[in-house]
């Protein structure tokens, strides 16, 4: 099946400081990358849907200005966290599609964020 | 809006047992509906969707409309089935096409 990487896996960081999150895909061409995120023991909630060269569409509540999202090629989109505090710290999940009629998705290990 | 509702948190049973995770939705329009699985220390995959009609693992589920559920079931439960199972709602079109609704998850425990 198509292999979706997520770098770092792990990170902590202080607070005020901003965090990139990496989504690539390895083997497929993602038109469409979405990233969600996911608290304790709870579900995965989408934040943002990115398309290759325009820009992402967030869901409602979502900080765009907080939440950057980058997908400048087929196979690489990014998440920043910008001005890092602690209500940030959670599971961020992204997952890649490539579109048309199949409409799957595969998702990414997650990365761990925690803000001191 | 979409929702979707996984009404269990925790399911247990024994190895060899039926098992049926329950999930019901609520959409406007026609669903895609979807079960995901997540092993320990594993990413979430696709376990089956509605339209593909097949059986994985062992696994089956049947979108009722009626209804709206669209609850996972397999007859004999396995250990290696242990796992959290998360069901998902997709929009056919607009603004809602590709976008996964996630309900909160359910715990089985498949005990020896």
């Amino acid at each position: 099946g198509a292999v979706v990487s997520q770098h770092p896996s792990r990170v902590i960081c202080k607070s005020g400081t901003s965090v990139k999150i990496e989504c690539r895909s390895l083997d497929f061409q993602a038109t469409t990358m979405f990233w969600y995120r996911q608290f304790p023991k709870q579900s995965l909630m989408l934040m943002a849907t990115s398309n290759e060269g325009s820009k992402a569409t967030y869901e409602q509540g979502v900080e765009k200005d907080k939440f950057l999202i980058n997908h400048a090629s087929l196979t690489l989109s990014t998440l920043t966290v910008t001005s890092a505090h602690p209500e940030d710290s959670s599971f961020y999940i992204c997952s890649a599609s490539s579109g048309g009629a199949i409409n799957e998705q595969f998702f990414g290990p997650g990365t761990r964020l925690t803000v001191l | 809006a979409q929702r979707v509702t996984q009404p269990e948190k925790l399911l247990s049973v024994f190895k060899g047992a039926p098992v049926e995770l329950k999930c019901n939705y609520s959409y406007s329009g026609s669903p895609e509906l979807f079960w995901y699985v997540q092993y320990s220390r594993q990413r979430l995959q696709l376990l089956l969707r509605h339209i593909s009609r097949e059986s994985i693992k062992g696994f089956t589920a049947d979108l009722n409309k009626g209804e709206t559920s669209f609850h996972l079931k397999k007859p004999f439960a396995q250990e290696e089935d242990s796992a959290m199972y998360y069901c998902a709602l997709s929009g056919a079109g607009g603004t809602s096409y590709g976008k996964l609704t996630f309900g909160q998850g359910t715990i089985l425990t498949v005990h020896p």
